[in-house]
């Protein structure tokens, strides 16, 4: 079954430590986005692929980084996890933005 | 630039009662809308879009929206919610080449 997939689903780390949040579609899709979530916030666009080899940055001005070496997988890097990272990560695909998003599961991560 | 504004931060209803949840958005022209809903520790899953035609789309659980152009309104409907309707409610709109706007979400919280 077509699906996106986000690993881990919780994460706690220490400051300094570098992590990467993982994420995987089986949708097809071209398109893939990095979206922040806070408690009563709207969600903010941090990172936009097009395709293979395409990253681009969202509104949402973010100290992690993204790749995408292969259509299916968009994972995202921070180099030194800060406490001001805490926030839950959502990755998403689509054919386009018009279509609307197929949302992964989430990753909600803690930095203590 | 679009945004789009939720109104109604926290509803709270018993059973049975009618709901409606407001979303407006900034920018006319032609649009595309959609309705997500975050169901407590699941992901973000799409409810309803409209995209053109008939103004009132109906969606999955017997949610309904009405897009009403001159209002900048796409507000989300159900005439008699159930305990499983407990959930985040967001509204969002495409915007430019590449991303969803969405609104900072209307938690919904049903009582038997």
């Amino acid at each position: 079954e077509a699906d996106i997939y986000q690993t881990p689903r919780y994460l706690v780390i220490g400051t300094g430590k570098k992590i990467t949040l993982e994420c995987s579609q089986t949708m097809g899709h071209d398109k893939m986005y990095w979206y922040q979530q806070d408690p009563g916030m709207e969600l903010h666009l941090i990172h936009y692929s097009y395709g293979v080899n395409s990253t681009e940055k969202g509104d949402l001005s973010s100290e992690s980084t993204v790749s995408r070496i292969r259509t299916e997988h968009f994972p995202l890097t921070l180099e030194s996890a800060r406490p001001s990272h805490t926030s839950q990560y959502l990755c998403a695909s689509s054919y386009g933005h018009i279509y609307g998003y197929t949302f992964g599961s989430g990753t909600r991560l803690t930095v203590v | 630039a679009q945004s789009v504004s939720q109104h109604n931060h926290h509803v709270i209803l018993s059973e049975a009662a009618s709901l409606e949840l407001g979303c407006n958005y900034s920018y006319g022209g032609t649009v595309n809308l959609f309705w997500y809903v975050q169901y407590p520790g699941q992901h973000l899953q799409l409810l309803l879009k409209y995209f053109s035609g008939d103004p009132l789309v109906k969606g999955i659980k017997g949610f309904e929206a009405e897009f009403i152009k001159s209002k900048f309104s796409f507000n989300l409907r159900k005439p008699s919610v159930q305990w499983s309707d407990t959930a985040e409610y967001f509204c969002a709109v495409p915007w430019g080449t590449d991303k969803l706007i969405f609104g900072t979400g209307t938690r919904l919280q049903v009582f038997p």
